[in-house]
């Protein structure tokens, strides 16, 4: 079945660049999606179609893509940024959804 | 604004079936389509479905398929997820999500609004 890889944990400095990656071999015919979720508190978008960015969303998240592999980006991070990081996807056929392992973000 | 308002928590035991509503405001109910989704303790999200808002049309995934069913009530503009035969490791917090279609699709596959989550546990 198809998967998607993000590696368990990411931990940065305030202020620092955090990178998290999420890799899978649709991603390069399918959009990606991130989603942050604190604990106890319900996930929310971050980043749709690989590098768009809703309004409300501070400038300091991106996303990239290359081949297999997605990038979010969190420049200049703050301590409200310590969250579980989800990618998620479609498989090659766009008739299903997949996601990410998760990702905690710890911020030193 | 968008909201989307789920029941309350449940307790089931093993065997036993369990329905959740989702209540949307804020929007026209039949121009988008429900995901539901799962997060386990120590795991990671787990798509259940969607169901599309407009004529009830139902996706599940292999591994639900049987054992879950969604449906709408276009009256009151909430939508179910019923799962049965639970066990234990159905035990999970419990998201509805809605799904914002672009250009001519019916879906993009993918959550611009969720539920506050219900929490369902599965315990003799």
């Amino acid at each position: 079945s198809y998967e998607l890889t993000q590696p368990p944990s990411v931990s940065v400095s305030p202020g620092q660049t955090a990178r998290i990656t999420c890799s899978g071999d649709a991603l390069p015919k399918q959009l990606a999606y991130w989603y942050q979720q604190r604990p106890g508190q319900a996930p929310v978008l971050v980043i749709y179609k690989d590098n768009e960015r809703p309004s409300g969303i501070p400038d300091r998240f991106s996303g990239s893509s290359s081949g297999t592999t997605v990038t979010l980006t969190i420049s200049g991070v703050q301590a409200e940024d310590e969250a579980d990081y989800f990618c998620q996807s479609s498989d090659a056929y766009g008739s299903y959804v997949i996601f990410g392992g998760g990702t905690k973000l710890t911020v030193l | 604004q968008v909201q989307l308002v789920q029941s309350g928590a449940e307790l089931k035991k093993p065997g036993a079936s369990v329905k959740v509503s989702c209540k949307a405001s804020g929007y026209t109910f039949t121009n988008y389509p429900i995901h539901w989704v799962r997060l386990a303790p120590g795991q990671g999200l787990e798509w259940l479905g969607i169901i599309y808002s407009d004529d009830a049309t139902t996706t599940y995934p292999q591994k639900f398929q049987g054992r879950v069913s969604m449906t709408r009530d276009t009256s009151t503009s909430t939508v179910y997820m019923e799962l049965s035969s639970l066990r234990s490791e159905d035990t999970a917090v419990y998201y509805c999500a809605r799904d914002p279609p672009f250009g001519y699709s019916r879906s993009s596959y993918y959550f611009d609004h969720w539920g506050q989550g219900t929490r369902v546990t599965v315990s003799s």
